[in-house]
Order: structure tokens, then sequence, then C-alpha cells
């Protein structure tokens, strides 16, 4: 199956700098590539996604990048604020009707006020 | 009208019992699916459903049985329910080119 690998693990920043969330993966099919915000004690919730056909997709402070030669995806925050202190994951799929998500271990982003 | 529905929030029982997690969407999706979210929030595949049949089971002990009355329920069994079974277990649905919904999760403790 899938494999994903996400780094770092954790990571600070202080309020109103740029936060950067990079992961790869190893299936070559797959073609789907969405992140994930979870709240404390909340449920993952998706912030953005990106389909293969597009290199790069953006909304207002959050935009995600990929590379699918390198098969390597991030996610980068700018103007970040501490609202955005969350555990962050990503994950790859072949979006052939399965829809089988495979998801990265997470990365806790702290936003330091 | 929440999307997808999981009960019970908090479950907390001893080793060795059975018990069931229920999961309803009424998005109108073919795929649900069960996570589990360990200690560390690693977030793992359980189970997957699509239109009633299982197509992936990853590595999961046998006594943890998914089961699917219909295409908007996937109930989660466990057998004899062990100390590394707690966890919080997340149910999900997708459709064909849709986000994949979470419900609110059941924290499961095992005593």
């Amino acid at each position: 199956g899938e494999n994903v690998e996400q780094h770092p693990s954790t990571l600070s920043v202080q309020e109103g700098d740029s936060a950067v969330i990079k992961c790869t993966y190893s299936d070559s099919a797959s073609n789907y590539f969405p992140w994930y915000k979870q709240e404390l004690g909340k449920r993952p919730q998706l912030i953005i996604d990106i389909r293969s056909n597009v290199g790069e997709k953006k909304d207002q402070r959050i935009a995600v990048t990929l590379n699918k030669t390198a098969k390597h995806f991030s996610l980068h925050i700018t103007e970040t604020q501490p609202e955005d202190s969350a555990v962050y994951f990503c994950a790859a799929s072949k979006r052939t009707g399965a829809n089988n998500l495979f998801f990265g271990t997470g990365t806790r982003l702290t936003v330091i006020p | 009208d929440t999307a997808v529905s999981q009960t019970p929030k908090y479950l907390v029982t001893q080793m060795g019992n059975d018990k069931s997690i229920k999961c309803e969407q009424n998005l109108g999706h073919d795929t649900m699916y069960w996570y589990k979210q360990d200690s560390k929030k690693f977030l793992k595949i359980m189970f997957s459903y699509n239109n009633k049949e299982l197509i992936i089971n990853e590595t999961v002990p046998n006594r943890f049985s998914p089961k699917s009355p219909d295409k908007a329920h996937l109930n989660l069994h466990i057998n004899s329910l062990e100390l590394g079974d707690s966890a919080v277990y997340f149910c999900a649905s997708a459709g064909v080119n849709t986000e994949a919904f979470f419900g609110q999760g059941t924290r499961l403790t095992v005593v």
C-alpha cells in the first residue's frame, strides 16, 4: 500500500511567521493529496487539497505545492495566527472510487503569540 | 444535521469485554472508513467499505470486525478487548470525488 512520510513532527513559529510542512509518498499512482487540520479533541477537517494535474493551489493564507516527479507535496501557511495551532495531517489517495486515504504521521504546529 | 455521526463519544470498558461503536452518514457517500488514532496521534486506516463490500483491511486483529447493514452505516465491533485497543476511533465517509468527512471520534479506554 501507500506510505506517506511527514516532517517535521513538531513545529513552533512566532505569530506572523510562515510555517511549512512537507510530505512524501511512495505510490506513483496516487493523484489526490488533501491536508487535514485537527484541533485538540476535535475531528480532522479538510483545509485544502490538490490533484495531480495541478502543481500549486492557494486559499488565502494557505497554499499547497505538489511535485509529482519527486513524489512530494508541501503545505505553506503564511502570516500564522494562534488559531492555526493544531495537528496537521497530509494524505495521499489514488482516487479510483475506493478513496483510500493514507495519512502522514502528523505535525503539531504551535504558533507563539 | 451532522454529516457523519458516531456513538458513543466515550467508552470505558474492562479487558475481555466485547463492544460496538456505531457510525452513520447522511451524505449519500459510497465509501465509509474506520481509522484508529493512537496516543501519538497517528491516524491509521483499519477498514474501508464501498457499497457494503470490504475493500481493504489493513493489518488489524480479527477481533475487530466491521459490519455494514446498509450504505449509510458502518459499525465497528470489537471482541475480547485488550489494553492496547485504547485509542480514539474515527469513522469517515467519502464520495467518488469528494473529501473525506470524519465523525467526532469515539475515545475507547480499556481498563
